[in-house]
């Protein structure tokens, strides 16, 4: 099974500033296969990026992905209020399951 | 509009069994594979069980393999999970999926509201 591991636990920035949220496998994930999804209280998650750096429809291009091999990271360039939300990563890989991180909170400082 | 809709969750007792719904529209359900996924309350999100576009295969966490069944109906346009011998671990809200894969990835781009399960005596 590979684990994924999000650091930080929780980041507190200010609306403006840049976001650089992590996401490590601990065995290589193919970079076509790691998806981040955000989340707010009391809703379903969102799909963001696809392909570690493809952005999903309708999001923002402050938004962007990369990264490759067990390292990926999440970049929000300008946080906008609205930005400030629970943050997953999630592998599909070839065979399940298709395990997500723990999270990343991003809140207000 | 692209529409996934959960129901069925409740409250049951340890032991106890249900079964979930996810109801979908606006799009070919009979196209897509499909998963659950859970999120226990003030948890992270937990990859629960999965089902190819015909039924034809199943795969399970081991946290509910040989308890919770996945299955669909495509001609009702519906997925499905009986969850049996529930636990008190069993207690999340359950979402479910599409399973979209393209010729370079695949991931999940429509998501149900989900529905709560809470296993109590």
């Amino acid at each position: 099974e590979i684990v994924l591991t999000q650091s930080p636990g929780t980041l507190s920035l200010s609306p403006g500033e840049r976001a650089t949220l992590s996401c490590r496998a601990s065995q290589s994930v193919s970079s076509s296969y790691l998806a981040w999804y955000q989340q707010k209280p009391g809703q379903a998650p969102r799909l963001l990026i696809y392909g570690a750096a493809s952005r999903a429809t309708g999001i923002p291009d402050r938004f962007s992905g990369s990264g490759s091999g067990t390292d990926f990271t999440l970049t929000i360039s300008r946080l906008e209020p609205e930005d400030f939300a629970v943050y997953y990563c999630q592998q599909y890989g070839s065979s399940p399951p298709w395990t997500f991180g723990q999270g990343t909170k991003l809140e207000v400082k | 509009q692209v529409q996934l809709v959960e129901s069925g969750g409740g409250v049951v007792q340890p032991g106890g069994s249900l079964r979930l719904s996810c109801a979908a529209s606006g799009f070919t359900f009979s196209s897509y594979a499909m998963h659950w996924v859970r999120q226990a309350p003030g948890k992270g999100l937990e990859w629960v069980a999965f089902i190819r576009y015909d039924g034809s295969s199943q795969y399970y966490a081991d946290s509910v393999k040989g308890r919770f069944t996945i299955s669909r109906d495509n001609s009702k346009n519906t997925l499905y999970l009986q969850m049996n011998s529930l636990r008190a671990e069993d207690t999340a809200v359950y979402y479910c999926a599409n399973h979209r894969c393209t010729s370079i990835s695949c991931y999940s781009d429509y998501w149900g509201q989900g529905t709560l399960v809470t296993v109590s005596s």
